[in-house]
């Protein structure tokens, strides 16, 4: 079992819909959790990160965390063709000085 | 304000040969981790440096490769007697401080390929 797994994808969603992106982890010692964006070809940007357990929202994009579930998901709202990439989940435990990236998961929104 | 800078972007090289990969950090940056890509994959990690020192080299093969981060200049990883399996993207991040506690950031990337 990966460390980090997510939705295998590929993700399809009209433009306008909302995507869900969803992210599971063992490691019980992790804290943070960042959200990237890869464009093909690119180098991964950061889109939003979390450390605390709920929702945090930043325009069209919520992440969400629970801890308990060790879950984390990545909503976005008002889709665009933009937003279509891959979209990686990193996992830090800073106790242990670890990151772990997820595959990623690609979504593509259709005009 | 630059960002995190890799060199070359794309490199080519035949089996057994070395490949000399660079990253220079955005500045400010003391903390530099390096990534491998393969294709449909996500970013496996490899090494964390700080300024002349190796902290985690647990994602590192121990043949072939290696990684310093010297008190002057680019953090370099270098890749010896290179094989097809060595084909990948290598990415450079920098943060100011531990990533997790602090945002890391990306470069560019290096695109490897053994032939």
């Amino acid at each position: 079992q990966k460390e980090v797994e997510q939705n295998s994808g590929p993700l399809s969603v009209p433009e306008g819909a909302i995507a869900s992106l969803n992210c599971t982890y063992s490691d019980r010692g992790s804290q943070s959790f960042f959200w990237y964006r890869q464009y093909s070809g690119k180098s991964p940007e950061l889109i939003m990160f979390i450390y605390s357990n709920g929702d945090k929202e930043d325009g069209r994009f919520t992440a969400q965390l629970n801890k308990a579930s060790q879950y984390v998901s990545l909503l976005i709202r008002d889709s665009q063709p933009s937003d279509s990439a891959t979209y990686l989940c990193a996992v830090y435990n800073t106790n242990a000085g670890k990151s772990t990236f997820g595959d990623g998961t690609t979504l593509t929104v259709k005009p | 304000n630059a960002g995190v800078m890799q060199n070359p972007r794309h490199l080519v090289r035949r089996r057994g040969q070395e490949a000399r990969l660079r990253c220079s950090p955005m500045k400010g940056h003391s903390h530099v981790y390096w990534y491998r890509q393969l294709p449909e994959e996500g970013l496996k990690f490899m090494v964390y440096l700080q300024k002349e020192n190796i902290i985690d080299e647990s994602g590192m093969p121990k043949e072939r490769f290696s990684a310093e981060f010297p008190k002057e200049g680019p953090s370099i990883l270098r890749i010896q007697q290179v094989v097809r399996g060595d084909s990948a993207a290598y990415f450079c991040a920098s943060s100011m401080g531990l990533a997790g506690v602090e945002t890391q950031y990306f470069g560019p990337g290096t695109r490897l390929l053994v032939l």
